[in-house]
């Protein structure tokens, strides 16, 4: 079946260093998401990628989607504390349904 | 906020016990996702409700199954509660059944089986 994996599984950084992670499909995507989970919390919505090379940006932290639309990045610069959290990318599952195939994540910690 | 809430917040239950999760979704959103999210791991799609009907399921076995009422509100129900059963429960509304829609997460269920 369709599989979502992300490297790193984890990355620990000093506040102001850059991160980044990546997100790789088994399979083609018409789009990817990608959602942040704080520490006990829930996953949030922070963007969605359509198109084939697409880069986003929001404030420190910059999206693209592959030429291929199988794989993804999201790098954020001068992290700070309140990045702290496991990222994850989701594309759909196919068919009829909005479900999401969500990656494995990436645990961010950042030391002050 | 994302306006979808759950109940209840944790939970404790013996194995072989049958549990019942309520989310109440966006107001709007008709399609309700329910998702499994074992420690450490991505959560993982349960099935989906839309308009009432089940609209796609995961690799769940038949003693996880769902409601979803004419308000959109949803139900997950699990019988003969196993150990590996424990895991945060999340309902996800959107609006519409595509996979092009962005997910409103609730806070989740704990629930912890004994």
């Amino acid at each position: 079946g369709q599989q979502v994996m992300q490297i790193p599984q984890y990355q620990h950084v000093q506040e102001g260093e850059d991160f980044t992670t990546y997100c790789n499909s088994s399979t083609t995507l018409s789009n990817i998401q990608w959602y942040k989970q704080r520490p006990g919390g829930h996953p949030v919505f922070l963007i969605q990628l359509v198109k084939s090379g697409e880069v986003k940006k929001q404030k420190r932290l910059t999206f693209q989607f592959g030429e291929a639309k199988k794989n993804s990045s999201l790098h954020i610069t001068a992290t700070q504390t309140t990045d702290v959290g496991t990222y994850f990318c989701a594309g759909p599952g196919g068919g009829a349904t909005n479900k999401l195939i969500f990656g494995t994540g990436t645990l961010l910690a950042v030391q002050p | 906020e994302t306006g979808v809430t759950q109940s209840p917040t944790h939970l404790i239950k013996t194995r072989g016990q049958q549990v019942t999760l309520r989310c109440s979704s966006q107001s709007g959103h008709n399609t309700v996702s329910w998702y499994q999210q074992a420690l450490g791991q991505g959560p993982q799609f349960i099935f989906q409700y839309y308009r009432e009907e089940e609209n796609g399921r995961g690799n769940f076995p038949p003693r996880f199954s769902g409601l979803q009422f004419p308000n959109y509100s949803s139900e997950l129900n699990v019988n003969a509660l196993e150990l590996d059963d424990s895991a945060l429960y999340l309902c996800a509304s959107s609006l519409g059944r595509g996979g092009f829609t962005e997910a409103f997460f609730g806070q989740g269920t704990r629930l912890t089986v004994v």
